[in-house]
């Protein structure tokens, strides 16, 4: 079974440009969540969608958005980037979350930012 | 304070040592509790996974869960220099997933 997929891996922009980003889950999952990891704070959840519904969202500020396909495929945008933004951007799906036991997390190799 | 707490290290130990890595967490709604291994440039990878207190074992690795004291560890046996990477403790509670902020390891040949 093919595993989480992010792509871009690498993308460079300047401050005040938006960005997309793109997660396709392993098959049969249907949960996506986003995080942004950074040497400083670590992982840091960004947002959960399920069946194209957020269903979880952490305290980030409304330029990072998100969206979930009938597919099950995620993108995430950001707009008006800032210096600040630049970080590993982490796709994790699961099966369930409503299941403890097929709700664990499996991580994409991620999408690095940098903003300039 | 954080809900998951992890000393970043780095810790440096020979190969074949026994390496115990620890999360404290502060929230008892916490139910399910994962480690996760991360080379560099790349995503988690989930090693162990458990929802009950006491022991876990697969292969070189064990995970511990100490419910009462709020505490978990992972032990690695006859740690190798592939076990070099950033390993990150992970607790759920019925919503949302937390994570430490990882401990850096390196196994010296």
């Amino acid at each position: 079974k093919a595993g989480v997929t992010q792509t871009p891996r690498y993308l460079i922009k300047t401050r005040g440009q938006q960005v997309t980003l793109s997660c396709s889950p392993i098959s049969g999952h249907r949960s996506v969540s986003w995080y942004q990891q950074t040497p400083g704070q670590g992982l840091q959840f960004l947002f959960e969608y399920f069946s194209e519904t957020q269903r979880n969202k952490g305290n980030f500020p409304g330029r990072f958005s998100g969206r979930q396909f009938s597919n099950s495929r995620s993108e995430m945008n950001v707009s008006t980037l800032e210096l600040g933004d630049s970080a590993l951007y982490l796709c994790a799906s699961s099966y369930d979350r409503d299941k403890p036991s097929t709700d664990t997390q499996y991580f994409g190799p991620g999408t690095r930012l940098t903003v300039l | 304070q954080k809900e998951v707490e992890q000393d970043p290290g780095p810790l440096s130990v020979p190969e074949g040592a026994i390496v115990s890595l620890n999360c404290t967490y502060s929230n008892s709604a916490f139910q399910y509790f994962m480690w996760y291994r991360q080379y560099s440039r790349k995503g988690p990878e989930l090693l162990m996974y458990t929802y009950s207190s006491g022991n876990k074992e697969d292969g070189r690795f064990t995970a511990q869960v100490d419910k009462s004291s709020k505490y978990i560890s992972l032990f690695i046996r006859d740690s190798q220099p592939s076990d070099s990477a950033t390993y990150l403790c992970a607790m759920k509670d019925f919503n949302k997933f937390y994570f430490g902020s990882g401990t850096k390891l390196n196994v010296k040949p």
